[in-house]
């Protein structure tokens, strides 16, 4: 059984391009978070989705930021016209419940460098 | 707004001896809290969990410890190890309104041999 997949593990772009980043959860997980961790921070909470939808993106910028998980295929996190702040390391976490005392499974993560 | 604090930011313990990493939340409707130990350039790695009826949760060397009054917990780590060094993350939950996590800045924790 797989854990969580992340790919890219590393992604390089320049500024103005656009990042793409996927996940594709645990078997059996329909819920995906997404999180950012800055150098020297904790992680922080993005967006939350589950096939198809978007449960809560209270922690995405509003501009730039996209996130989906359709029906078949992986979660995307699309980043349009990255910028430097943008660098960090992006991490995928799936859960099999939406509430409910449970622990959320994490990717290796993808590491954006916007130069 | 830091809902969920670590306030020490690296920790070192020699071989064999106690570890205990802290924690502090301000959010009254977590419910649920967690702890992830991470290596560099890995993702989290989920360690151990305690829901807010209890106080104490165990598994092997990992004792979790929840004092909701003052919205404080701790990891004990008995005996530490060289190979617990890592980044240690707590994080908490409100599971009614999803389980998504706020999590802290995180302990870098050192074991000497």
């Amino acid at each position: 059984n797989a854990g969580v997949m992340q790919n890219p593990r590393h992604l390089v772009r320049r500024r103005g391009q656009e990042a793409r980043l996927r996940c594709s959860p645990m078997k059996g997980h329909s819920h995906v978070y997404w999180y950012r961790q800055l150098p020297e921070e904790g992680l922080k909470f993005m967006v939350y989705l589950q096939k198809e939808n978007i449960i809560d993106e209270s922690g995405m910028p509003k501009e730039r930021f996209s996130a989906e998980f359709p029906k078949e295929g992986p979660s995307i996190l699309r980043i349009q016209q990255v910028v430097r702040g943008d660098s960090a390391a992006y991490f995928c976490a799936s859960s099999p419940v939406q509430v409910g005392h449970t622990e959320a499974f994490f990717g290796q993560g993808t590491r954006l460098t916007v130069v | 707004d830091q809902q969920v604090k670590q306030n020490s930011p690296s920790l070192s313990v020699q071989e064999g001896r106690i570890s205990i990493l802290n924690c502090d939340y301000t959010n009254s409707m977590f419910d649920y809290f967690l702890w992830y130990k991470k290596y560099p350039a890995e993702g989290p790695t989920f360690l151990i969990s305690i829901s807010s009826i209890k106080d104490k949760n165990e598994d092997g060397r990992f004792t979790v410890f929840l004092n909701k009054s003052a919205k404080h917990l701790s990891l004990h780590i008995v005996p530490s190890q060289p190979g617990d060094s890592a980044v240690y993350f707590c994080a908490a939950s409100d599971t009614n309104a999803g389980n998504m996590l706020t999590f802290g800045g995180g302990t870098r924790l050192m074991v000497k041999p």
